[in-house]
């Protein structure tokens, strides 16, 4: 089973602290994403990354910033923690839609438990 | 812009019956649409994927219809179970990204 994992279930930050979200996954999958899921909202993606070293902006990467060193790890930093930064955030990955001439093309996310940030 | 809609409102049904969620979309024309599961504090888990050229797709008690015509996804659940009871998002792609578009999810309760 694909096993993705989020460093803590639950965090709470005074305004102004650089937060460190870290996610591992141990399916050697090249795509790991970062969303927040907010009531009403729905999950949107912050910034994702296709390899290492690689990283591209999503829909709201505006006061965050990601590292991805390893394959396997995905961070997602937080330079300065705003109260509207409260949210639920969750850590993805996945295939790649093709590797060397076989296309994986279904994309399938696996999700961690998710961590609940409260910025105070 | 592009838009998903699910029912914002909770769904309640009877044990037995089935259950039917809906995913509407706008301004969009998704290669694929996902269904996935998502418990209370916990991150979505995938059920299903049907691609643009299929009308429908099957596990188990689950069936997934996909019309580009009226641009919605049907999710169905038949003898639902209490143990159903969770929140159902819908996600859309398209080829040659990696990127996915989910809605804002239906939960829906079975009652016993």
């Amino acid at each position: 089973d694909v096993k993705v994992t989020q460093s803590s279930r639950y965090l709470v930050k005074r305004t102004g602290e650089k937060v460190f979200l870290e996610c591992v996954q141990d399916m050697d999958h090249e795509n790991m994403f970062w969303y927040r899921q907010d009531p009403g909202l729905g999950l949107r993606l912050i910034y994702f990354s296709y390899d290492v070293k690689m990283k591209e902006k999503g829909d709201i990467p505006e006061g965050y910033s990601v590292s991805r060193e390893k394959k396997e790890r995905f961070s997602l930093i937080l330079e300065s923690a705003s109260t509207n930064q409260t949210s639920m955030y969750l850590c993805a990955s996945s295939l790649p839609l093709v590797r060397g001439k076989i296309s994986l093309a279904k994309n399938i996310q696996y999700f961690g438990a998710g961590t609940r940030l409260s910025v105070l | 812009s592009q838009k998903i809609e699910q029912n914002s409102e909770a769904l309640n049904i009877q044990e037995g019956k089935t259950a039917t969620l809906t995913c509407n979309y706008t301004n969009y024309s998704p290669a694929y649409l996902q269904w996935y599961r998502q418990d209370p504090g916990r991150g979505p888990v995938f059920l299903l994927l049907i691609r643009e050229n299929e009308k429908e797709k099957r596990k188990e008690r689950l069936k997934v219809t996909f019309d580009t015509t009226l641009k919605q996804s049907l999710f169905h659940i038949t003898a639902s179970q209490p143990a159903d009871s969770a929140t159902y998002l819908c996600a859309l792609g398209t080829s040659g990204t990696y990127k996915y578009i989910f809605g804002t999810g239906t939960r829906l309760k079975v009652l016993a």
